[in-house]
C-alpha cells in the first residue's frame, strides 16, 4: 500500500514537445506529492510539489496534474528542452499529525530531449 | 550558501573493509536521511534521524550503521556485512516534518573492488 508506481521508465521527446510522466499511488493517506529532477552524478532536486486539495499546479514550463479519485498524478513538461534531459522521480508522503513522514519514491523516468 | 555536502564523491573499497561516508548540512534542518540508489530501483531508505542522538532503521538498514552526534552531521558506515555495497549513496535533510520536501547532497559513488 506504500508503493508509488511510475511510468514510463524512459522517454524520448523532441525539442519543443510535451513530456508526460505518470505516477499512481495506493495509500489514500498520502498528502504531499513532490517531483524531483536528477542530473547524472548529482543528487535529486525538488522541482515542484502538490497537495491533494488542488488539481493542478504550474511553475513555468512544469505542471503537476492531480486526480484524487483515480489516485494518479502526472508531470507535464511543456516546450521540452535538451537541458531538461534528466531522471525524474515522483514521490508521496503523509504527514498525519506531524513528525516523521516516510517518503515513498517512484522508480524514476529517464527523459531525453533530442534537438 | 546553505546546502548538504557529501564526501568523498567517489570511494573504492576492498571486500571486507568498512568505509564511512560523510554528510554535513548547514541548513539547520532537524531531520537527515540516507538513501541508496541503484539503477531501475529508485531511492531506498537506509536510515533516518529526526533529532541528535536518535536514528531509526529504514527499509534496507542491514549492513549499515549511522550516528548523529551533531545536528549538522550524519555519517554512514558501510560495513563488511553489506553483501552488495556498490551503489550511489545520497544524503538528504529536511525540516522535521519534511513538508517542504528534501534537500539532497550530490552523492557518493561507492565501488567495491
Amino acid at each position: 500500500q506504500q508503493q508509488v508506481k511510475q511510468s514510463p521508465q524512459s522517454l524520448i521527446v523532441q525539442k519543443g514537445g510535451i513530456s508526460i510522466i505518470n505516477c499512481a499511488y495506493e495509500n489514500t493517506a498520502f498528502d504531499y506529492f513532490p517531483w524531483y529532477q536528477q542530473f547524472p552524478g548529482k543528487g535529486p532536486a525538488l522541482l515542484i510539489a502538490i497537495r491533494p486539495d488542488v488539481s493542478e499546479k504550474k511553475e513555468g514550463r512544469f505542471t503537476i496534474s492531480f486526480n484524487k479519485s483515480a489516485k494518479q498524478f502526472s508531470l507535464h513538461i511543456m516546450d521540452s528542452q535538451p537541458g531538461d534531459s534528466a531522471t525524474y522521480f515522483c514521490a508521496a508522503s503523509n504527514g498525519g499529525s506531524g513528525g516523521y513522514q516516510k517518503v515513498t519514491f517512484g522508480t524514476g523516468t529517464k527523459l531525453q530531449v533530442i534537438p | 550558501d546553505g546546502g548538504i555536502t557529501q564526501s568523498p564523491k567517489y570511494l573504492f573499497r576492498k571486500e571486507g573493509q568498512n568505509v564511512t561516508l560523510s554528510c554535513e548540512q548547514n541548513l539547520n534542518h532537524d531531520a537527515m536521511y540516507w538513501y541508496r540508489q541503484d539503477p531501475g530501483q529508485g531511492l531506498r531508505l537506509i536510515y533516518y534521524s529526526q533529532i541528535v542522538n536518535d536514528f531509526q532503521k529504514g527499509d534496507i538498514a542491514e549492513g549499515y550503521s549511522v550516528s548523529r552526534e551533531k545536528k549538522e552531521s550524519f555519517p554512514l558506515t558501510v560495513t563488511s556485512a553489506q553483501k552488495n555495497p556498490t551503489a550511489f549513496y545520497l544524503c538528504a535533510s529536511s525540516e522535521w516534518t519534511a513538508s517542504g520536501g528534501y534537500t539532497f547532497g550530490s552523492g557518493t559513488r561507492l565501488t567495491v573492488v
